[in-house]
């Protein structure tokens, strides 16, 4: 049961903007950093954006990460085909059961 | 650059314990730089992570596994393990061994894994 909850799907043109949100607590989102990984059809999942808002080498700069209080956004502008993926954010959890939580994912449809 | 490879069995039967090793190259699990994890993935849902292990053998696991879930790391053959027991066919999952990184600072506790392993199914069934 993810305590991250994300819209199922998202879709845009090749070339939009498409943007995905985040939305967590106090004790996750609000007091430590999103991460954003992207999972292709059939593969392991990939690091998009750690830190909130850092790219990893090799990582496109059309994919972008930001974090206001307990939510947290992913945006992919000029939308490409091989962008079509599942997309999940993480952050650590501070509760009383600390852990590392997933997002409920994004399946993003390139149309 | 570093790259993880799961291996163990695909299936196991019901009640009894799941086995994988996660070998490292490419770069060490000695390194203090990070905590070694594993992640599952149930066939079509979502993301859950399991654990994960420092060199020094400290463990951090998912309070809702962690009566049934031991990680270990054998420094020697650059790996490290999980064990699940008693399974049931909720545990049907594609296992992933992961690299994290992590550091304290102003923003929180910053954790995050990369890269992962190609990850490996384990089917829970008589």
């Amino acid at each position: 049961q993810s305590v991250l909850t994300q819209p199922p799907s998202a879709s845009g043109t090749p070339g939009q903007r498409v943007t995905i949100s985040c939305s967590g607590s106090s004790s996750n989102i609000g007091s430590n950093t999103v991460n954003w990984y992207q999972q292709l059809p059939g593969t392991a999942p990939k690091l998009l954006i750690y830190s909130n808002n850092q790219r990893p080498s090799g990582v496109p700069d059309r994919f972008s990460g930001s974090k206001s209080g307990t939510s947290a956004s992913l945006a992919i502008s000029g939308l490409q085909s091989e962008d079509e993926a599942d997309y999940y954010c993480a952050a650590w959890d501070d509760s009383l059961n600390a852990l590392y939580v997933f997002g409920t994912g994004t399946k993003v449809t390139v149309l | 650059q570093v790259q993880l490879q799961e291996s163990g069995p695909g299936l196991v039967k019901p009640s009894e314990t799941l086995s994988l090793t996660c070998t490292v190259s490419g770069g060490s699990v000695s390194s203090g730089s990070y905590y070694w994890s594993w992640i599952r993935q149930p066939p079509g849902k979502g993301l859950e992570w399991i654990g994960y292990i420092y060199y020094s053998g400290s463990t951090n696991y998912n309070p809702s596994l962690k009566s049934r879930v031991t990680i270990s790391v054998d420094t020697s053959k650059n790996q490290f393990s999980l064990k699940l027991s008693s399974v049931t066919a909720a545990d049907t999952a594609v296992y992933y061994c992961a690299r994290g990184t992590y550091y304290y600072d102003s923003s929180g506790f910053q954790l995050w894994f990369d890269p992962w392993g190609q990850g490996t199914l384990v089917t829970v069934s008589s």
